[in-house]
């Protein structure tokens, strides 16, 4: 079945400074990677998303990208803020049939002001 | 206006107790969820309904029967409690399909607030 990396298990950042999450994944069939954010005591809400038929998508400070050859998809979030504080976690899912998200351990992101 | 609910938010019991975790969304969703958040953080899916039916059956303990009356609702009964089911449970729904230039996708799932239950 799928498997699902997640690196770095914890990422220190300054405010104003760039954070990058990777994964990779193992199921070549894969083709949608979702990336949530988990809030201290909340629930994890997506924060944007990528299909296998494209490479790059961008929601203001936030991007993911996708290498498909390698099994890579990587979370950057630039000009970070204290709020960007928060567990990511990257998942995988074949997307056909019954979609099973696969997720990745979990990233804890911490900016200081 | 609240998308999915889940209750109790909180769940202290003893060990060997039965209890049951209420899940309902009002999102017309046809697929339902529930993930298992240990105290590392890891989520990881027990199980799925779609349209009532069960598709998705995770390597969980038999003491655990999930129950869907409908498309709305996806119940959490655990029987026979143990120190190690200590954990967040979190009920998800989506729609199961969506299509995108002839493609079939999963469309996102939306999460309840969690129950949190302690096994004493």
């Amino acid at each position: 079945g799928e498997n699902v990396e997640q690196h770095p298990s914890t990422l220190s950042v300054q405010e104003g400074d760039s954070a990058v999450i990777k994964c990779t994944y193992s199921d070549s069939a894969s083709n949608y990677f979702p990336w949530y954010k988990q809030e201290l005591g909340k629930r994890p809400q997506l924060i944007i998303d990528i299909r296998s038929n494209v490479g790059e998508k961008k929601d203001q400070r936030i991007a993911v990208t996708l290498n498909k050859t390698a099994k890579h998809f990587s979370l950057h979030i630039t000009e970070t803020q204290p709020e960007d504080s928060a567990v990511y976690f990257c998942a995988a899912s074949k997307g056909t049939g019954f979609q099973k998200l696969v997720f990745g351990t979990g990233t804890r992101l911490l900016v200081s002001p | 206006d609240t998308a999915v609910s889940q209750t109790p938010k909180y769940l202290v019991t003893q060990m060997g107790n039965d209890k049951s975790i209420k899940c309902e969304q009002n999102l017309g969703h046809d697929t339902m969820y529930w993930y298992k958040q240990d105290s590392k953080k890891f989520l990881k899916i027990m199980f799925s309904y779609n349209n009532k039916e069960l598709i998705i059956n995770e390597t969980v303990p038999n003491r655990f029967s999930p129950k869907s009356p409908d498309k709305a609702h996806l119940n959490l009964h655990i029987n026979s409690l143990e120190l190690g089911d200590s954990a967040v449970y979190f009920c998800a729904s989506s729609l199961n399909m969506m299509t995108s230039g002839g493609t079939m996708y999963p469309g996102e799932q939306f999460f309840g607030p969690g129950t949190r239950l302690t096994v004493l």
